[in-house]
């Protein structure tokens, strides 16, 4: 599969722990982008890197979030402290220009 | 602000009709346009997209958009819908002179239901 890959595919935890999410991004692809989508809504952007340089973040991510792309490779996005609100689907996407594809994304739960 | 609008939460059609799924988009420049499919529980799969050209845009599965600058549209459409295409249909544009270098603005998502 040659796809952009996202681990795991669900996650369930309770409120207050940490949570870390892993994508592995088309592999020519500079461009690595996280989103987050709540119930009712489409995806919000939340960070992009290119490369191994995180170039944009949205006010939608807090201090309690931080994301890594280290080496350009993979990326993985922390969320410490978790709260209820957090619970959404996360995507990952990957470009090398004008195409944008997007993994299977990781379903947070937060009890 | 860029900002994409689909007006309608869900579309509802019969197998074999036409389908249409409409968008409005807000961005200062020309745009770029996508189309994204979501199937319960998955990513988003990519349909098509306008850069620039052909107003008319075909695309996977036998769906095509049509860019209307004037009316600052771009309506999905498929003259004979299936039941397989019932999913979560998201419109998305991206600011080409921006400086956000492909972020994504999305649409809330309009759900297509197809019955048999």
């Amino acid at each position: 599969d040659t796809g952009v890959s996202q681990d795991p595919r669900h996650k369930i935890t309770k409120r207050g722990q940490n949570v870390t999410f892993r994508c592995d991004p088309i592999s020519e692809h500079n461009r690595l982008y996280w989103y987050r989508q709540t119930l009712g809504q489409g995806p919000e952007f939340l960070t992009y890197f290119q490369n191994e340089a995180q170039l944009e973040k949205s006010r939608l991510l807090s201090d309690r979030f931080s994301a890594e792309r280290p080496k350009g490779s993979f990326s993985t996005l922390e969320i410490q402290r978790t709260e209820q609100g957090d619970s959404a689907m996360y995507l990952c996407a990957s470009s090398s220009g004008t195409w944008t594809f997007f993994g299977q994304g990781t379903r947070l739960t937060v009890v | 602000a860029q900002s994409v609008a689909q007006p309608e939460d869900q579309v509802n059609v019969a197998e074999g009709n036409p389908l249409t799924v409409k968008c409005t988009y807000s961005v200062s420049g020309n745009p770029y346009l996508f189309w994204y499919v979501q199937y319960p529980n998955r990513g988003l799969q990519f349909l098509l997209k306008y850069i620039t050209g052909d107003n008319l845009v075909k695309g996977s599965y036998g769906f095509e958009a049509e860019f209307n600058k004037s009316q600052t549209s771009f309506h999905l459409k498929k003259p004979s819908a299936l039941v397989s295409d019932s999913a979560l249909y998201f419109c998305a544009v991206r600011d080409p002179m921006g400086g956000n270098l492909g972020r994504l603005y999305f649409g809330r998502g309009t759900q297509l239901t197809v019955w048999p």
